[in-house]
């Protein structure tokens, strides 16, 4: 079990551009979740997939967010067009088989916007 | 709708004081209710958790138990040590959104030698 891990780390980034991170869940957990982490807050929920499917989206998703995991294996979160309010840590979670376990998290990927 | 209230902090402490963050928690249904502890510069780890009421989750000397008539799940450690500096998140599951932690603010805790 090597955990839930993310990718970048760190990412800085100009307004308006689009950027891209990776989440590798736990092997055979079939659960990938994302949050979205402010200063001084706590996470809240972005979306969920069980295997390949996504199953439920937030309303702080916006049309410029988009999340895929491909092959119910590894899941990316983009952002288009990135705005300084986009600035946050965003944290990947996985879970096994049934709703209501343990979500796991990674170590997050810190995204700030200039 | 779910939502979760912690004690505000910084907490402050010397080391082997007796630490309490306070949690409670409004949510529909029978909620499973966690502890999450992230460490500076690090993700979120599960430190406990309990699923009903009246179950007493427990980790690393940290206690919390659920409690129904209150509805609280408040932390405590008899004896807390510098290694235990870190963000407390108190969080549930419940009901028909029982996929998605609804957390709280979280509690910075520093532990002074």
């Amino acid at each position: 079990d090597t955990g839930v891990s993310q990718n970048p780390r760190h990412k800085i980034t100009k307004r308006g551009q689009n950027v891209t991170f990776r989440c590798d869940p736990i092997s055979e957990h079939n659960r990938l979740y994302w949050y979205r982490q402010t200063l001084g807050q706590g996470p809240e929920f972005l979306t969920y997939f069980q295997n390949e499917a996504q199953l439920e989206k937030s309303r702080l998703l916006s049309d410029r967010f988009s999340a895929e995991r491909p092959k119910g294996s590894f899941s990316t979160l983009e952002i288009q067009r990135t705005e300084q309010g986009d600035s946050a840590m965003y944290l990947c979670a996985s879970s096994p088989g049934a709703l209501g376990e343990t979500q796991y998290f990674g170590p997050g990927t810190r995204l700030l916007v200039l | 709708g779910n939502s979760v209230t912690q004690m505000e902090g910084p907490v402050t402490l010397s080391e082997e004081a007796f630490l309490t963050i306070n949690c409670t928690y409004t949510a529909t249904g029978y909620p499973s209710l966690f502890w999450y502890v992230q460490y500076p510069g690090e993700g979120l780890q599960l430190l406990l958790k309990a699923t009903k009421a009246d179950d007493k989750g427990s980790n690393k000397g940290f206690e919390a138990t659920y409690r129904k008539e209150t509805t609280s799940f408040h932390l405590e450690k008899g004896s807390v040590q510098v290694s235990d500096s870190a963000v407390y998140f108190c969080a549930l599951l419940s009901g028909g959104s029982n996929y998605k932690l609804t957390f709280g603010k979280g509690t910075l805790l520093t532990v002074n030698p």
